[in-house]
């Protein structure tokens, strides 16, 4: 059973360019997290997709945008990269109701540098 | 607002006990948890407690949570080397929604 994948799981942008990173959750997950992890910084809550559709959103700028497709796969869209993006990005899924708490399970992430 | 702190280092010896503690400022937090991560790993939940609990066992972990101070604390007991990480406390104000984490405390175990 194969876990939270993500991908690529390092990438290098320059600033102003645009960035599209992926995500599959676990096998049976249809609600999907995204969280944005600064060197030495817990992980901050960008936004959750559930049915296709943004349900809760974090304090982070319109650059930032994403979509679920029908599979529950997810994409993480930022424009107009800015230095201060460089992180570690995690996908976590999850399914309402089932497991502990509403257990969320990460991927191991997508290292972003923006030079 | 939302905020959860943690100290940022902790040391300690083989077979000793570690605490980590955390403090958090949402009164409206339900759910409260612990991850782990290790070097190049995603985050792995370790525990969790409910609002309405003051104690939680789980093998060599125990949460303690004092709702009144907004201070949990997680203890391992006999600590191993495998046990170096980082350690995140983080609260939920509602099952399966966002988390707000803290800065993360890292644990070292020495031999």
């Amino acid at each position: 059973d194969a876990g939270v994948t993500q991908s690529p799981t390092h990438l290098i942008k320059t600033r102003g360019q645009q960035v599209t990173l992926r995500c599959s959750p676990k096998s049976g997950h249809d609600t999907v997290s995204w969280y944005q992890q600064a060197l030495g910084q817990g992980p901050q809550f960008i936004f959750q997709y559930y049915e296709e559709e943004e349900r809760q959103r974090g304090n982070f700028p319109d650059r930032f945008s994403g979509h679920q497709f029908p599979n529950y796969s997810s994409e993480l869209n930022v424009n107009a990269l800015l230095l201060g993006d460089s992180a570690l990005y995690l996908c976590a899924s999850s399914t309402p109701g089932q497991g502990i708490a509403g257990e969320l399970f990460f991927g191991e992430g997508s290292r972003l540098t923006v030079l | 607002g939302e905020d959860v702190e943690q100290s940022l280092f902790l040391s300690v010896r083989e077979g000793d006990s570690s605490v980590i503690n955390c403090t958090y400022t949402d009164s409206s937090s339900t759910y409260l948890y612990w991850y782990k991560q290790e070097p190049g790993a995603g985050l792995q939940l370790l525990t969790y407690i409910f609002s309405n609990m003051d104690m939680k066992q789980d093998q060599r972990l125990t949460v303690l949570l004092n709702k009144k101070d907004k201070h949990l604390s997680l203890r391992i007991a006999d600590t191993q080397t495998g046990d170096s990480a980082i350690y995140f406390c983080a609260e939920s104000a509602n099952q399966g929604g966002k988390l707000i984490f803290g800065q993360g405390t890292e644990l070292s175990v020495k031999p």
